[in-house]
């Protein structure tokens, strides 16, 4: 069976610092890896996504995250964290199946 | 380009009682999801759509859950009786018929609070 854990439900940190959330895959076969963002009220947007060519996405609003075989992990990171990133962030993982199954979320509070 | 589209924002409905929501996905779309979020949670498939013709719905529960797509366009769930534990936002996705790797657009989704 395939599943993604997302570690921390919540991730605060300051602003202009950088944002670090984790995400840890099982699956039998070579997964489709995606990053989205949620904010209040809103539906998931897509950040990123790793489809086996480059280890190391490029997403939008600066975000980029690595593909990491060994560890099982696909974290995403961002440099310096601006308000506006204040959201739930859903890693989720699909085979060849176009279903996307997801990580349970984690929370990013931005302080000023 | 028009996102997913998808009505009422927000229901609430007493136990027992009948709710539908709609999704109207973006034009030319062929595949069509829906999803369930329960609050603290990853958003849950429900079912998918391919066309008019359903790919899965494993975890639909068929008992009081139901889904139709006329037409290959719009869609509507309906729940009845509703239950407690079915409040929840539900997420209207879609996606247009390329690899499998294509992204899925999603709605605003539909509040739903059950008392």
């Amino acid at each position: 069976a395939q599943s993604v854990t997302q570690l921390g439900s919540h991730v605060s940190v300051s602003e202009g610092a950088l944002v670090l959330l984790r995400c840890n895959y099982s699956s039998s076969v070579p997964p489709y890896l995606f990053w989205y963002v949620q904010y209040p009220n809103q539906g998931l947007q897509l950040l990123l996504k790793y489809t086996s060519a480059a280890t190391l996405v490029k997403g939008i609003n600066g975000f980029e995250a690595e593909f990491k075989k060994s560890e099982t992990s696909f974290h995403l990171t961002k440099p310096s964290a601006h308000m506006s990133d204040a959201a739930e962030y859903f890693c989720a993982l699909s085979r060849n199946e176009y279903k996307l199954s997801f990580g349970a979320g984690t929370t990013v509070t931005v302080r000023a | 380009e028009a996102g997913v589209a998808q009505s009422p924002r927000y229901k609430i409905i007493e136990k027992r009682q009948s709710v539908a929501f709609w999704c109207n996905p973006i034009s030319g779309h062929a595949t069509l999801y829906w999803y369930q979020q329960i609050l603290g949670q990853g958003p849950k498939l429900l079912i998918q759509f391919q066309n008019n013709g359903v790919v899965d719905d494993s975890q639909l529960p068929k008992d009081r859950f139901s889904a139709e797509r006329l037409k290959g366009v719009d869609s509507t769930l309906k729940i009845q009786p509703a239950k407690l534990e079915d409040s929840a936002v539900y997420l209207c996705a879609s996606r247009s018929a390329g690899g499998f790797t294509d992204t899925q657009y999603f709605g605003p989704g539909t509040r739903l609070t059950v008392l």
